[in-house]
């Protein structure tokens, strides 16, 4: 599957703790994006990126999340001391340039 | 600032009836719409864009700039069809990041 895949697909951790998670886009694409969904809503901006360039960040991005994408391939995402409000499935997007953007099956975050 | 709305959360609908997914829109500049799709257990994937006109398994939109909507219809819903489905909003620019909607949940009835 040459499809954007996203590790973990899982992650449940304790209120305080950092966690990192991974997308790896379609190798060709250029464009990555980071989106965050909870219950009931669809997909929410968080961050962009045009080739390892980090182009805009949402007010939703606060200072205790960080993301890279370090050589333009795949890129990471970061929450340091987690909260309960962080539960959420983050959904992780790549395309080229104005083309379609293509999903990956999301990580779903708990924070008990 | 740019908004979807969806204004209704669940639509079920039985199989052979025509089916309509509203979609509503807020920007003030020249956005470009798209409907994603979610089946179950599956990931998120584009059904159709408006620049396009395609039909895509049935399903067209056409954007309507007077009344800031972008609809999804079939004719004739198939229980294939039963799937959450998102419209979403492009400002263009030069990221593309797209906003949604909540999300409509289509359930055909056999």
């Amino acid at each position: 599957d040459t499809g954007v895949s996203q590790d973990p697909r899982h992650k449940i951790t304790k209120r305080g703790q950092n966690v990192t998670f991974r997308c790896d886009p379609i190798s060709e694409h250029n464009r990555l994006y980071w989106y965050r969904q909870t219950l009931g809503q669809g997909p929410e901006f968080l961050t962009y990126f045009q080739n390892e360039a980090q182009l805009e960040k949402s007010r939703l991005l606060s200072d205790r999340f960080s993301a890279e994408r370090p050589k333009g391939s795949f890129s990471t995402l970061e929450i340091q001391r987690t909260e309960q409000g962080d539960s959420a499935m983050y959904l992780c997007a790549s395309s080229l340039a104005k083309y379609e953007q293509y999903f990956g099956p999301g990580t779903r975050l708990t924070v008990t | 600032a740019q908004r979807v709305t969806q204004p209704e959360k669940l639509l079920s609908v039985f199989k052979g009836a025509p089916v309509e997914l509203k979609c509503n829109y807020s920007y003030s500049g020249s956005p470009e719409l798209f409907w994603y799709v979610q089946y179950s257990r599956q990931r998120l994937q584009l059904l159709l864009r408006h620049i396009s006109r395609e039909s895509i398994k049935g399903f067209t939109a056409d954007l309507n700039k007077g009344e800031t909507s972008f609809h999804l219809k079939k004719p004739f819903a198939q229980e294939e069809d039963s799937a959450m489905y998102y419209c979403a909003l492009s400002s263009g620019g030069s990221n593309y990041k797209l906003t949604f909607g909540k999300g409509t949940l289509l359930t055909v009835n056999p």
